[in-house]
């Protein structure tokens, strides 16, 4: 079955700064990568995702690549704020079958004002 | 449109027990799949349905098993209650397979 690490488990950030977080998958025929973020006490909620027939996508100041080849996928989050202090989930799942999402283990970003 | 919801919020019970989660999802969404979390294990996938039939199912013992109604709303079972079941329950809808996910706000379970 499908397999997904995501690194770093914890991540500090100053204000302003950058923060990347990155996932490798271990199943080829998985074609749809989504972001999720969870607050404190909240529901998770998907942040963007990307298809397997694109590189890159961007909205506003999140980013996600996307390496088939590798395998591997990568969150980008620009110009940081406190309020993007949460944990953030990665996951891989094969559209063309049945629902299977698998998730990361999750990363707990604090942005320090 | 309403979104997901799930009943009950929170639940206490005793190893032994057992317990019946509901999750109704947002209308005209026909795949609901649950998922545990704990501290330790992140989002671990119990099993979807889809239009009434699990299609998947992820490596949970069978005392853990659900169902899906003709409405879409879902129920998962759970028997035999053991300690480390204590876990937030989380139920997600999305309109078919492999399109976006709307979590719940989950059942927070109890076992003692």
């Amino acid at each position: 079955g499908e397999n997904v690490e995501q690194h770093p488990s914890t991540l500090s950030v100053q204000e302003g700064d950058s923060a990347v977080i990155k996932c490798t998958y271990s199943d080829s025929a998985s074609n749809y990568f989504p972001w999720y973020k969870q607050e404190l006490g909240k529901r998770p909620q998907l942040i963007i995702d990307i298809r397997s027939n694109v590189g890159e996508k961007k909205d506003q100041r999140i980013a996600v690549t996307l390496n088939k080849t590798a395998k591997h996928f990568s969150l980008h989050i620009t110009e940081t704020q406190p309020e993007d202090s949460a944990v953030y989930f990665c996951a891989a799942s094969d559209s063309g079958g049945y629902q299977k999402v698998t998730f990361g283990t999750g990363t707990k970003l604090q942005v320090i004002p | 449109k309403a979104g997901v919801t799930q009943t009950p919020r929170y639940l206490i019970k005793t190893r032994g027990q057992q317990v019946t989660l509901s999750c109704s999802p947002i209308s005209g969404h026909r795949s609901v799949s649950w998922y545990q979390q704990t501290p330790g294990q992140g989002l671990q996938f119990l099993f979807e349905y889809f239009s009434e039939t699990q299609r998947n199912k992820g490596n949970f013992p069978g005392r853990f098993s659900g169902r899906q109604f003709s409405n879409s709303r879902s129920e998962m079972n759970v028997s035999t209650l053991e300690l480390g079941d204590s876990a937030l329950y989380l139920c997600a809808s999305s309109r078919i397979q492999g399109t976006e996910q709307f979590f719940g706000p989950g059942t927070r379970l109890t076992v003692l």
